[in-house]
């Protein structure tokens, strides 16, 4: 297995688009996570699933930002009619309930809005 | 105030000197992160502590639970150590979520 993977790495796009990021865990882990940090900070919490289940969202998440995990697998973050203050980096990370459920982050995607 | 507090924000040192860094949290824990990130973005786990110390190489993690505060020291420090140093904690009744600190930059020169 080759870690966690997110695509795109990169995503400009213009105020007002819709954007979709995707996460693949390590395929044992039945925990994922998204995370978002901006510019000198630290990561912050979005949202959390256990398998299929969303099971936490952070009141950041606005009702703008949808997320899913269809089958425990993959998951996508979707970002409707973006601002300028959505531009950050996009982190993912993943873990294994039942085992030492350390978290395993991607390498994030960094989106700009213009 | 933060729940996670790291000190200091910026780090210089010279290669081969020995540098700590220090996190101290408000909150019950469970268990906690020591996360490196080079320029880019891609966040490396260094440690996942909840008591006593860990050492792997010439990194060193040690926990005080009582005291509520943590220590990553980097032994004979090597420019390629240079990146940002995150702490993060995991409360002992969330999910598993993450609270982080706003990291610590580390440059060292040679």
């Amino acid at each position: 297995d080759t870690g966690v993977s997110q695509d795109p790495r990169h995503k400009i796009t213009k105020r007002g688009q819709n954007v979709t990021f995707r996460c693949d865990p390590i395929s044992e882990h039945n925990r994922l996570y998204w995370y978002r940090q901006t510019l000198g900070q630290g990561p912050e919490f979005l949202t959390y699933f256990q398998n299929e289940a969303q099971l936490e969202k952070s009141r950041l998440l606005s009702d703008r930002f949808s997320a899913e995990r269809p089958k425990g697998s993959f998951s996508t973050l979707e970002i409707q009619r973006t601002e300028q203050g959505d531009s950050a980096m996009y982190l993912c990370a993943s873990s294994l309930w039942g085992g030492t459920d350390e978290q395993f982050f991607g390498p994030g995607t960094r989106l700009t809005v213009l | 105030k933060n729940e996670v507090e790291q000190s200091p924000q910026n780090l210089t040192a010279q290669e081969g000197e020995f540098i700590t860094i220090n996190c101290s949290y408000s909150v019950g824990i469970s268990a906690l992160h020591w996360l490196q990130q080079h320029p880019g973005g891609g966040i490396v786990s260094l440690f996942m502590l909840s008591s006593g110390k860990k050492k792997h190489g010439r990194l060193i993690a040690t926990i005080n639970i009582q005291e509520k505060h943590s220590s990553l020291h980097i032994t004979a420090s090597h420019p390629r150590d240079s990146a940002v140093y995150i702490c993060a904690v995991k409360g002992g009744t969330s999910y598993g979520k993450l609270t982080f600190g706003q990291g610590t930059i580390l440059t060292v020169h040679p």
